[in-house]
């Protein structure tokens, strides 16, 4: 089972931030999180992830809480090509799997 | 573009027959992972394949199986074909290594219908 509960959907506007929350309170010192994002049938994108302190890169930026129980994924500026579903995922790394949850469809308004 | 591609786009069966799907990973990536996506669910881990050897196999039986060549590329194989095996086959590549993350970069997919 997937260890993270997002919420299942949510609108922006485009032009603005989208902030994507995430929960995964049973979350171990070695999991890091993980965020990919899957536009209609085609294979997830991978966005970025994180151990415990922010990360930014060029699609997004990632807030880590202290406590490491939660996080928000951050688009700065949403498009309309950003509208897809977003997984928030947790994993120790250089293990075998990915688990996805069923994630939060995002969808950007004009 | 990840370099991961995947071949065929599309493919219809009927019930009882067998599949291959292929997938050649991005370069100098060493490990390979499958996995299985239903309409409106969120992928399922099949299994992974780390330098020819199968690393790690997710809730799938034995009719689903792979191989991994020499170059890292892959196939996965179903058998004995079920309705129930319709779906979005996806295959993701990565480079584990000691002190990095192994991030896996997927592929955009064969999309399988069982008749």
């Amino acid at each position: 089972d997937a260890k993270t509960t997002q919420p299942t959907s949510m609108d922006c506007a485009e032009g603005r931030a989208a902030n994507l929350p995430c929960n995964h309170s049973t979350i171990s010192g070695n999991e890091y999180v993980y965020w990919y994002r899957q536009i209609h049938s085609q294979g997830p994108q991978y966005i970025i992830h994180g151990l415990k302190n922010n990360e930014t890169n060029e699609m997004a930026s990632l807030i880590i809480t202290e406590d490491r129980k939660s996080s928000t994924l951050i688009l700065p500026h949403a498009t309309l090509r950003d509208t897809a579903v977003y997984y928030c995922i947790v994993r120790v790394v250089n293990t075998d799997k990915l688990i996805f949850g069923t994630g939060t469809r995002l969808q950007v308004f004009p | 573009e990840t370099g991961v591609t995947q071949s065929p786009t599309h493919l219809i069966k009927t019930r009882g027959q067998q599949v291959t799907l292929r997938c050649s990973s991005q370069s100098g990536h060493n490990t390979v992972s499958w996995y299985q996506q239903a309409l409106g669910q969120g992928p399922q881990f099949i299994f992974q394949y780390y330098r020819e050897e199968e690393n790690g196999r997710g809730n799938f039986p034995p009719r689903f199986s792979g191989l991994q060549f020499p170059n890292y590329s892959s196939e996965l194989n179903v058998n004995a074909l079920e309705l129930d095996d319709s779906a979005l086959y996806l295959c993701a590549s990565s480079l584990p290594s000691r002190g990095g993350t192994d991030t896996q970069y997927f592929g955009p997919g064969t999309r399988l219908t069982v008749l």
